[in-house]
């Protein structure tokens, strides 16, 4: 099965500055979904976008996706201490399969 | 409200012996799916449950095996441990498709 990749894989900023984070996989998927996960503990669903939707926001997070270039970001828009946190990309394929594929995600570390 | 709850959260075994881990799916939600994440990795798919039925599996070998109950809980089955299943063992349960899934905190599980 596909499974995401994450870009990159670690990144560091400051408090108050804005994080990108990049997903891209290979075939096509129902949905693709972005999950947040705190040192080794449960994952918290951020946002889940559909194949035919471009973009959705929730709070400061927004949310692209670009089927035909097969990419996704995740923007944190000024970020807290409390966003220090490794995301992942999850894909749903569709076509009767719901098994998430998880990339290995990325590192984000929110200076104060 | 609950969430997903697991059990227990920590577990120690040794190679050869047998385990059962346990999820209590989020009230409403029909769909339980089960993950293993491996240290620094992303989650992988082991299987799913439908309304008590497997609706999928991942690259897991037979003796990772599970069930659903009528209340849409659900264990976990793993025999003959082995070192390699040294991991964070994942519940998620959601009530339909397109809907994103509700993470448990896990079950750490170190065979030794």
């Amino acid at each position: 099965s596909q499974q995401g990749e994450e870009d990159p894989q670690a990144l560091s900023i400051q408090e108050g500055e804005n994080a990108t984070m990049n997903c891209s996989y290979k075939t096509s998927i129902n949905n693709l979904q972005w999950y947040r996960q705190n040192s080794g503990r449960g994952l918290v669903h951020l946002i889940l976008i559909r194949s035919n939707e471009r973009e959705k926001h929730s709070g400061r997070l927004r949310v692209t996706l670009d089927t035909s270039k097969k990419s996704s970001s995740l923007l944190i828009t000024a970020s807290r201490a409390a966003d220090t946190a490794s995301y992942f990309c999850a894909l749903e394929p569709g076509a009767g399969s719901y098994q998430l594929t998880f990339g290995k995600g990325t590192k984000l570390s929110v200076i104060p | 409200e609950t969430g997903v709850t697991q059990s227990p959260t920590h577990l120690i075994k040794t190679r050869g012996q047998q385990v059962t881990l346990r999820c209590s799916s989020q009230s409403g939600h029909n769909t339980v799916s089960w993950y293993q994440q491996a240290l620094g990795q992303g989650p992988q798919f082991i299987f799913q449950y439908y309304r008590e039925e497997e609706n999928g599996r991942g690259n897991f070998p037979p003796r990772f095996s599970g069930l659903q109950f009528p209340n849409y809980s659900s264990e976990l089955n793993v025999n003959a441990l082995e070192l390699d299943d040294s991991a964070l063992y994942l519940c998620a349960s959601s009530p339909r498709d397109n809907y994103g899934y509700t993470f448990g905190s896990g079950t750490r599980l170190t065979v030794v």
